[in-house]
This record gives C-alpha cells, sequence and structure tokens, in this order.
C-alpha cells in the first residue's frame, strides 16, 4: 500500500537555525508530493507541492525536492522564526487511490527567541 | 476570498446525541472531503464526494454519515456519538481527483463529547 513516513518530534531549534524535515514514501505508482503545515488550533494550510520526479516546491522560505531515486521530499528552511512553529505534515496523492491524500504521521516544530 | 468554512469552530454534545457539522466553500470545487484528526495524530479521511456520488472509505464506522444537498455546502452527522469520537473534524475541497489537485482545508470542528 501506500505510505508515509517522516522524523517524529518535536523538532526544538533557535530562532535563525536550519531546519530539515525528512519524508520519505512508498508508492504503487507516481504520487504528488505535498506538505502541508497545521498552526495550533487551526485546519491545515498547503505549504508547497511538487507533482513529478525533480521538481521543487517553494514557499515562504521552505523548499522540497521530489526525489524518486531516493523516493524522498525533504523540507527544509534556512532560517527559521518563531512564528513557523507548527505542526508539518507530509503527504502523496495519486489518481489511482482518487486523490486521497495519505499523511506521513507530522513532526511537531519549536523555535525558540 | 475564495474559503472553506466550517462552523461552529467548537461543538459540545453529549454521548449519544446526534451532532451535525457543518462545511461550505466559495472554491465552487467539484469534491468535498471529511477528515478526523486526533490529539497528535494525522488526519484521517471519513469519506468524499465528487459532485453528488459519495465514496466511504473502508473503515469509517456506520456511525458517520455525510449528506452534500448542493455544490456549496456538505454535512458529516454523528449518529450516536461516543467518548472515542471526540477529535477534530476537518473538511477539505479540491477541483478533482487528479493527482495535482490541491485539497484545500478548512479551519476545523473540534468535538467534545461529554
Amino acid at each position: 500500500g501506500n505510505s508515509v513516513t517522516q522524523m517524529e518530534g518535536p523538532v526544538t531549534l533557535s530562532e535563525e537555525a536550519f531546519l530539515t524535515i525528512n519524508c520519505t514514501y512508498t508508492a504503487t505508482g507516481y504520487p504528488s508530493l505535498f506538505w502541508y503545515v497545521q498552526y495550533p488550533g487551526e485546519g491545515l494550510q498547503l505549504l508547497l507541492k511538487a507533482t513529478k520526479a525533480d521538481d521543487k516546491g517553494s514557499n515562504k522560505g521552505f523548499e522540497a525536492t521530489y526525489r524518486k531515486e531516493t523516493t524522498s521530499f525533504h523540507l527544509e528552511k534556512g532560517s527559521v522564526q518563531v512564528s513557523d512553529s507548527a505542526v508539518y505534515f507530509c503527504a502523496l496523492s495519486l489518481k489511482a487511490a482518487g486523490n486521497k491524500l495519505t499523511f506521513g504521521g507530522g513532526t511537531r516544530v519549536l523555535v525558540k527567541p | 476570498d475564495a474559503m472553506v468554512i466550517q462552523n461552529p469552530r467548537y461543538q459540545v454534545t453529549q454521548f449519544g446525541k446526534p451532532v451535525t457539522l457543518s462545511c461550505s466553500q466559495t472554491l465552487n470545487h467539484n469534491v468535498m472531503y471529511w477528515y478526523q484528526q486526533k490529539s497528535s495524530q494525522a488526519p484521517k479521511l471519513l469519506f468524499h464526494y465528487y459532485d453528488k456520488d459519495f465514496n466511504n472509505e473502508a473503515d469509517t464506522p456506520d456511525n458517520f454519515q455525510s449528506r452534500r444537498p448542493n455544490t456549496s455546502f456538505c454535512f458529516l452527522d454523528i449518529r450516536s456519538p461516543g467518548l472515542g469520537d471526540a477529535a477534530m473534524y476537518l473538511c477539505a475541497t479540491s477541483r478533482g481527483t487528479d493527482k495535482q489537485e490541491t485539497q484545500y482545508f478548512g479551519p476545523g470542528t473540534r468535538l467534545l463529547v461529554l
């Protein structure tokens, strides 16, 4: 079946530090890949996405590259802010699965001033 | 702004008392989804509508039902809530079901069962 594995948190960083959240996937086919962010008490917001191999998604200083050879979609940001404190979900979707999103378990990130 | 709206943001119900959660969208999207998210877990898809076609996930309990009277609105009905149904319920929409389509989420309704 399809699955997404991401690093467990919490990840605690100081402001302006470099952030990496690892995400790997297993899928029967060629999925689209997404990163969603969830701030406390809120719904999920799309952070970025990539729909084919070697695509790079980017938004708000975050980047992730679709790596087919390593089945990965790691999220990075060069200099985090306190406002980046949230839970980050990696997810995939496949047309064969009706575009159902398969989520990883989420990674909580806490950025301290 | 086009958006996905969920009301109320917090809902309290009693054990066994039916409850309905609401979702509306101004995006004119064809597909509407309902997810259940328990504390510190990933969202779990319950079902979705493509237009009027209802698609239930195999492991969604019968206690959960849904209605979509028109393009803009979708409702989640919990017929007899148990303590284990306390969770955040997220509504999402997308234009279609191609893999590259983005799902847009509402802010969620947090359900408390007493």
